[in-house]
């Protein structure tokens, strides 16, 4: 079966960073997408990796290695605004997404 | 603002009640997605419609039916509903193209509550 493995929740301060890791196991691979989901808001895209390494966006970076099966995000000089759910998804040989149950991330002052 | 709006944003119906979910896209897409999404579990890809032609059915039981009658507008009907049924209810778009990025543009989600 194809699976995406996340953090159920990760807690972390104000200005600190945190990594929030995803594993995946998939019939071939597409590309992979990190979305942010904010309570009661739409899931809006952060990143989408289609090649091994790191991508810098701001406070932002993903990194991808498709021969581990592993991606991760990491959020840099935390705000309180960064408190949401963070979906990490897979696209497989077929092109069909298959997503994380997502990493509910708090952040403390 | 994502380009994709849905109504209505909660929904309360009984198990006997019919009720209908939409869903408008003002991106110029033409593939449009209907997902569920419960409580910590990973989010589940209902149907698919590509230039308004259904091409995703996953295993979705009969009381939810689907209806696409353009490709910027994306109905849910519901009918004899499960309490098991309540769920946030997303909607999503995309530009439909073979090996490209096509990103999915998601609305703000129906919350429904089935009692």
């Amino acid at each position: 079966g194809q699976n995406i493995d996340q953090p159920t929740e990760m807690t972390a301060t104000e200005g600190a960073i945190v990594q929030i890791n995803c594993t995946y196991q998939t019939s071939g691979f597409n590309g992979l997408f990190w979305y942010q989901q904010h309570a009661g808001e739409a899931p809006t895209c952060l990143s989408y990796h289609v090649l091994d390494g790191l991508e810098e966006k701001g406070r932002f970076s993903s990194f991808l290695s498709r021969s581990k099966g592993y991606s991760y995000l990491l959020l840099k000089e935390l705000q309180m605004k960064d408190s949401a759910s963070y979906l990490c998804a897979v696209r497989d040989s077929n092109y069909q997404l298959i997503w994380g149950a997502g990493t509910k991330l708090i952040i403390k002052p | 603002e994502t380009g994709v709006t849905q109504t209505p944003r909660h929904l309360v119906m009984g198990m006997t009640n019919k009720k209908s979910l939409k869903c408008e896209q003002h991106l110029g897409h033409n593939a449009m997605y209907w997902y569920k999404q419960s409580a910590k579990k990973p989010l589940e890809l209902m149907f698919v419609y590509n230039f308004k032609e259904q091409t995703e059915n996953n295993s979705v039981p009969s009381r939810f039916s689907p209806e696409c009658p353009n490709s910027s507008h994306l109905f849910l009907h519901l009918h004899t509903l499960q309490p098991e049924d309540s769920a946030l209810y997303l909607c999503a778009s995309s530009q439909a193209s073979s090996g490209g990025v096509e990103t999915q543009y998601f609305g703000p989600g129906t919350r429904l509550l089935v009692l």
